[in-house]
């Protein structure tokens, strides 16, 4: 579980700010996945990258932007933060394993735009 | 894109009895299903697996059927302990890079 990290835990921001959410793993992983948690609503992709330099979006992709210069980060952004963005946001990578990827989950951040 | 529905949403059970988690899916591509477990404020973890070339998968406690017929899977633990007080989440895997999660089901053991 020490292998996927996450910062800050914690966030309180404002509307119309930006803020990133960072995320660092050590197996060197390739895939990285972001998710946010929301109640009635479980776990939804925002954002995937399959290696350095490639993203894609997930189910709810609007209002945020990736970056993966390097295999181990992939820090996640709120251009302007909105209070529909408040939830807590997960971190998640795999690796490829007999063609399927089990994925392994960062601790969280609780975001809170108020 | 590939639909995940998870019922009961609220479960509770007596200590020593067995619980049933129910999820169905819509992508007939989707061929790896895994179950999570995440206690309150902790990480999502995953507890069992089962891939579509297979049917049933025990371990120990935890067992998960899947039937690719009707497109549905489901979770079964046995002899309930308090531990096992959680939010439990079924996923599909359509593709390598895609997961979609059901809405969890929060389970009670009751001592």
């Amino acid at each position: 579980d020490a292998g996927i990290t996450q910062s800050p835990r914690y966030k309180i921001t404002e509307t119309g700010r930006q803020v990133t959410l960072m995320c660092h793993q050590t197996w060197s992983h390739s895939y990285m996945f972001w998710y946010r948690q929301d109640l009635g609503h479980g776990l939804r992709l925002i954002y995937y990258s399959a290696a350095a330099d490639i993203t894609d979006k997930g189910e709810v992709p609007d209002g945020y932007v990736v970056s993966r210069s390097k295999t181990e980060n992939f820090p996640l952004t709120l251009e302007s933060a909105t209070r529909s963005q408040t939830s807590v946001y997960f971190c998640a990578s795999s690796d490829r394993l007999a063609g399927f990827y089990e994925q392994y989950f960062g601790p969280g951040t609780r975001l809170t735009v108020t | 894109g590939e639909n995940v529905e998870q019922h009961p949403s609220t479960l509770s059970v007596q200590e020593g009895d067995s619980a049933v988690i129910k999820c169905t899916y819509s992508d007939s591509a989707s061929n790896y299903f895994p179950w999570y477990k995440q206690e309150l404020g902790k990480r999502p973890q995953l507890i069992i697996d089962i891939r579509s070339n297979v049917g049933e998968k025990k371990d120990q406690r935890i067992a998960v059927t899947l039937n690719k017929t009707a497109k549905h899977f489901s979770l079964h633990i046995t002899e309930t302990q308090p531990e096992d007080s959680a939010v439990y989440f079924c996923a599909a895997n359509p593709t390598g890079n895609q997961f979609y999660f059901g809405t969890g089901t929060s389970l009670t053991v009751i001592p």
